[in-house]
């Protein structure tokens, strides 16, 4: 069965630093990976994903994220966070079901705290 | 417009009530989803349904019902409440053979 996981459950940065948020799964084939964030009270928004391709996924917000095989990552990286990117951020990998649709597991998250 | 639109987005109920949580997705998509975030923000897919017929059930008590009138509605009931079931409940859909999902804003139930 897929798994995820994001090691880091709280990271601090300052505003205008660089960011990189870790993401390893454990997929039997290529897999689908997706970046949500999700705004304190707020649902679950679609950073940016990965199906096949170019291995660096551009998002919104100025988000980025590399796919890497050979270690199983997928880091999500900004190089300049604003105040506004403080946020509950999960890395998800989907697998495609044959009755149709699709299931998503979740890693546990990684809340982000930008400081002023 | 609000692409999956859940209702109501609070829910406050005494142990023991019944209560339903409703979802609509306008996106035309076959298939919608029930999510459960618990308080540690872990997010675990509950049911998936496709066109009105469900897909996955992921050892979700019988007290849970999900209950999909037509492609573009699925809603939850939930019997018996209890203290455990207090969760922000996602809803989502997608198209047939895509893995992306499109979540609403979340219910949060509070179970008192």
């Amino acid at each position: 069965a897929q798994s995820v996981t994001q090691p880091d459950i709280h990271i601090t940065v300052s505003e205008g630093a660089s960011l990189e948020l870790r993401c390893n799964y454990s997929y039997g084939a290529t897999p689908y990976l997706f970046w949500y964030v999700q705004s304190p009270g707020q649902g679950l928004q679609l950073l940016l994903k990965y199906f096949s391709g170019d291995t660096l996924v551009q998002g919104i917000k100025g988000f980025e994220a590399e796919f890497k095989r050979s270690q199983s990552s997928f880091n999500l990286r900004k190089p300049s966070v604003h105040w506004s990117d403080a946020a509950e951020y999960f890395c998800a990998v989907g697998d495609l079901l044959t009755g149709g649709g699709n299931k998503l597991t979740f890693g546990t998250g990684t809340q982000l705290k930008v400081e002023l | 417009d609000t692409a999956v639109s859940q209702t109501p987005k609070y829910l406050v109920t005494q142990m023991g009530n019944d209560k339903s949580i409703k979802c609509e997705q306008n996106l035309g998509h076959d298939t919608m989803y029930w999510y459960k975030q618990d308080s540690k923000k872990f997010l675990k897919i509950m049911f998936s349904y496709n066109n009105k017929e469900l897909i996955i059930n992921e050892t979700v008590p019988n007290r849970f019902s999900p209950k999909s009138p037509d492609k573009a509605h699925l809603n939850l009931h939930i019997n018996s409440l209890e203290l455990g079931d207090s969760a922000v409940y996602f809803c989502a859909s997608s198209r047939r053979g895509d893995a992306e999902a499109f979540f609403g804003q979340g219910t949060r139930l509070t179970v008192v």
